[in-house]
């Protein structure tokens, strides 16, 4: 069935240095790639997200890069901050229709040291 | 500002009681899903529904678990009766769907429930 791994599980970084996680993908008619922060007791976070017609797509210190071929995508943080301290999932999605389902990686809690 | 509420955040409860959450989607959205979260099995999609008609329900537990959306404004999952293994938190998200491939789903804080 559908699957989507995560890596790494766990990541500690110093602040200012950049955070990569990288996902990767089973089913090939996944066309939508969302990435989640969740915080300590909150509920996860849209953060930014690509399509499959898109490469890559960037929002100030975050960015997200799709290789479709290789079926996988990446989050990058830059200049990374204690704030951004949380856990991040990756999720696919084939989108459009009646199949909406995200599946969801198995995320990455991203410590950043002050 | 729009979100999703649920209620209620916590609950404590023991085996064999039923167990009632609610969700409140943002106005305006026309799919409601719902998540199960544990250290073990991450985020799991229990079911969800698209203009209150359950679309998929694939991931529940038929046997104890049933979701229904009685109006646009809430929705329910209830567990009858209720086991330990069912401690985790429950989350609930909406979207507004509308034909394209990019399906933001906006979450709620979640319902963690312990069983004991």
């Amino acid at each position: 069935g559908e699957n989507v791994e995560q890596h790494p599980s766990t990541l500690s970084v110093q602040e200012g240095d950049s955070a990569v996680i990288k996902c990767t993908y089973s089913d090939s008619a996944s066309n939508y790639f969302p990435w989640y922060k969740q915080e300590l007791g909150k509920g996860p976070q849209l953060i930014i997200d690509i399509r499959s017609n898109v490469g890559e797509k960037k929002d100030q210190r975050i960015a997200v890069t799709l290789n479709k071929t290789a079926k996988h995508f990446s989050l990058h943080i830059t200049e990374t901050q204690p704030e951004d301290s949380a856990v991040y999932f990756c999720a696919a999605s084939r989108g459009g229709g009646a199949t909406n389902k995200l599946i969801f990686g198995t995320g990455t809690l991203l410590a950043v040291q002050p | 500002d729009a979100r999703v509420t649920q209620t209620p955040r916590d609950k404590v409860t023991e085996m064999g009681q039923e167990v009632t959450m609610r969700c409140q989607p943002i106005l305006g959205h026309n799919t409601v899903f719902w998540y199960r979260q544990t250290m073990m099995q991450g985020l799991e999609l229990l079911a969800y529904f698209r203009n209150r008609a359950p679309l998929d329900d694939s991931g529940m537990p038929k046997d104890r678990f049933s979701a229904e959306m009685p109006d646009a404004t809430l929705a329910t999952l209830k567990i009858q009766p209720s086991e330990p293994r069912d401690s985790a938190v429950y989350f609930c998200a909406s979207a507004l769907v509308e034909g394209g491939a990019r399906i933001k789903q906006f979450f709620g804080p979640g319902t963690r429930l312990t069983v004991l």
